[in-house]
């Protein structure tokens, strides 16, 4: 079956404290690992897209890096504005659907 | 600015009542996915719609759940009857390329 697990579940940061974030996959034919950024009471908000082993993506202060198995969130000198909850999912392979890890809730605090 | 806008935002019923969830998706996107998200089970992906034909609906309790596209500008998602454990957030998202997916706000659904 395939699925999708992130750890870990919450992560506190003061701020200015780097720290990553894991995303793990069993996905059958892995056609893409997509993090994705939501705020409480919101719709998830798309961050990056991954497509293969080596790859690495950057946006402000967050890199995501994808490796054969897993994928990591980094996070350079976080601010609290970026306290929300971080999730990955893979797409499988033949067609459009997303596998959607349960999230890590990240809090950064001033 | 172009969104994916859901109806209502909130809705209360009792069990037993049917439920009209309501999305429109970004103008000239052709893909439409409607997913429930529970503190237990994260986010699941319901059934999606490609140029108006569902494509797969297997993640949807086929008995009282039921998903539509009337035209390409709304897409429906209703069940009836609705139960306690449907209380769940539900969300439309749409695209245009193959993996993208961009998100409403959701329907905050709480059935007593």
């Amino acid at each position: 079956e395939d699925q999708v697990t992130q750890s870990p579940e919450a992560l506190r940061l003061q701020e200015g404290e780097s720290s990553s974030l894991n995303c793990s996959y069993t996905v059958s034919g892995l056609r893409g690992l997509f993090w994705y950024r939501q705020d409480p009471g919101k719709g998830p908000e798309f961050l990056f897209t991954l497509y293969s082993a080596g790859e690495e993506k950057e946006k402000e202060r967050l890199k995501a890096t994808l490796t054969k198995k897993e994928s990591f969130l980094h996070i350079t000198a976080p601010k609290p504005e970026d306290s929300a909850t971080y999730l990955c999912a893979g797409a499988q392979g033949g067609s459009e659907k997303l596998v959607f890890g349960k999230g890590t809730k990240l809090t950064v605090n001033p | 600015d172009a969104r994916v806008t859901q109806t209502p935002r909130h809705k209360v019923t009792e069990m037993g009542q049917e439920v009209t969830m309501r999305c429109q998706p970004i103008l000239g996107h052709n893909t439409v996915f409607w997913y429930r998200q529970t503190m237990m089970q994260g986010l699941e992906l319901l059934a999606y719609f490609r140029n108006r034909a569902p494509l797969d609906d297997s993640g949807m309790p086929k008995d009282r759940f039921s998903a539509e596209m009337p035209d390409a500008t709304l897409a429906t998602l209703k069940i009836q009857p609705s139960e306690p454990r449907d209380s769940a957030v539900y969300f439309c998202a749409s695209g245009l390329t193959r993996y993208e997916q961009y998100f409403g706000p959701g329907t905050r659904l709480t059935v007593t």
